[in-house]
């Protein structure tokens, strides 16, 4: 099974709305974390935003919210007020607490490419 | 604000040759990562790098690979002999802890091309 399953190859948004790209995981570890990072078309990897497994609430950084629902084992990402620069791919990662303290690989899903229409 | 720089962010070279990719991993950070990502698909891990000796390594990274951190400042990924279906995105990353909610910070890559 796959690890980190985004099921949204790509989203068409119009500028200004809010956007909400979903990731789902799957792990037996109790303690992990889930990150996205943005990827504009010029290839850099951009962190944006970070939940821990036993984070209560959910994570925020200025426009970006996870939506985390751990029972369902669903971590989206909502963007709100959508801009043109907004328009990327976004992974979802997921690290899993490692053998031994420290160097957790990151495990990424496919990606969503999501494009802001003005 | 700090950040991960790699060299060169484009090198092209003939199937069967040695390639180095170089990175330079924020100063203060302890954990060291190689990733690729071949064209439009997922990003892969490939090997992480702690305390001068590797952690954990994927499938991927076969005898053909090699890390190593040859001074304080630079983390450098060899392909001894290398293939076409090396052809990828190359990404470092470093964290300063390996655990909790420390971001792995990403390079801009070295896109590689094999031909």
């Amino acid at each position: 099974a796959q690890k980190i399953t985004q099921t949204q190859p790509g989203m068409f948004v119009q500028e200004k709305e809010a956007v909400t790209l979903d990731c789902t995981y799957d792990t037996s570890d109790p303690s992990y974390g889930l990150f996205w990072y943005k990827q504009p078309s010029s290839g850099e990897m951009i962190f944006l935003i970070y939940q821990g497994s036993y984070d209560q609430q959910n994570a925020t950084e200025g426009r970006y919210s996870l939506n985390f629902q751990k029972a369902r084992k669903s971590a989206n990402l909502v963007i709100s007020a959508s801009q043109l620069g907004d328009s990327a791919m976004y992974f979802c990662a997921m690290r899993e607490a490692g053998g031994y303290f420290g160097n957790e690989k990151l495990t990424f899903g496919t990606g969503t490419r999501l494009t802001i229409i003005p | 604000e700090p950040e991960v720089t790699q060299t060169p962010s484009h090198q092209v070279t003939q199937m069967g040759q040695e390639v180095i990719l170089r990175c330079v991993p924020i100063s203060n950070h302890l954990y060291f990562y190689w990733y690729r990502q071949i064209l439009g698909q997922k990003v892969e891990f490939l090997v992480s790098f702690y305390n001068n000796e590797i952690s954990e390594k994927s499938e991927i990274f076969d005898d053909q690979f090699s890390v190593e951190r040859p001074d304080g400042s630079n983390f450098t990924l060899k392909i001894r002999s290398t293939k076409l279906e090396d052809s990828a995105m190359y990404f470092c990353a470093s964290s300063n802890r390996g655990t909790g909610g420390q971001p792995q910070h990403f390079g801009d890559g070295t896109r590689l091309s094999i031909l």
